[in-house]
């Protein structure tokens, strides 16, 4: 079965870091270009970030740019979104997403995980 | 980059045909054909339902449909089902080599 399943969320104080994790199955995940995307309570989806296959390229949204790194491991299967000096606007589900062209980029998401929840509160 | 513009909500009665739009600008709509659809359930993941405009993932029924015109980008359904009932988001490439998601629209099967 293809699948995504993200970890690493959790409660972390203003100016706090936190590390997310998302490890992929099911495929190969060497050769896909994956997104970072994100959802606050109530609020509909923003992009954060995408990577391509090798993880020799990324990208940012402005409002993350200098606080948040895009990295994958391909011998591990996963990906990692390295958090830091976090605000509570941060707040926000954050789902991994596979775009669907093997080898390429069709800036689209057709395989996501089921999400995990990050909170920026004191 | 600011967000695509959506209708907050569509409604329409089992069997019509509903059309949601999604309105961006020539730095992203107007200037890629790399627009996609997702549909999404409350506290769910969202699915793709179109991609590069007007492509159909497998498994997606042929009642959804994309298309676009100069900044603004459309998804039609056909032979609207209660199953439809949902949230859909637009998104679209960028000229900064990003991507912009839509703000949502809430689809009301009546």
């Amino acid at each position: 079965e293809v699948q995504l399943v993200e970890s690493g969320g959790g409660l972390v104080q203003p100016g706090g870091s936190l590390r997310l994790s998302c490890e992929a199955s099911g495929f190969t995940f060497s050769s896909y270009f994956i997104h970072w995307v994100r959802q606050a309570p109530g609020k509909g989806l923003v992009w954060v970030s995408r990577i391509n296959s090798d993880g020799s390229s990324t990208r940012y949204a402005d409002s993350v740019k200098g606080r948040f790194t895009m990295s994958r491991d391909n011998a591990k299967n996963t990906l990692y979104l390295q958090m830091n000096s976090l605000r509570a606007e941060d707040t926000a589900v954050y789902y991994c997403a596979r775009d669907p062209r093997s080898g390429t980029y069709s800036v689209a998401m057709d395989v996501w995980g089921q999400g995990t929840t990050v909170t920026v509160s004191s | 980059q600011s967000a695509l513009t959506q209708p907050a909500s569509v409604s329409g009665s089992p069997g019509q045909s509903i059309t949601i739009s999604c309105t961006g600008t020539s730095s992203d709509i107007g200037g890629y054909n790399y627009v996609s659809w997702y549909q999404q359930y409350p506290g769910k993941a969202p699915k793709l339902m179109i991609y590069e405009v007007s492509k159909r993932p497998s498994g997606v029924p042929d009642r959804f449909s994309g298309s676009k015109s100069g900044n603004t980008a459309s998804l039609t359904i056909s032979g609207l089902q209660a199953e439809d009932e949902g949230e859909y988001f637009c998104s679209s490439f960028t000229t900064t080599s990003t991507v912009v998601f839509g703000g949502g629209t809430k689809l009301t099967v009546l």
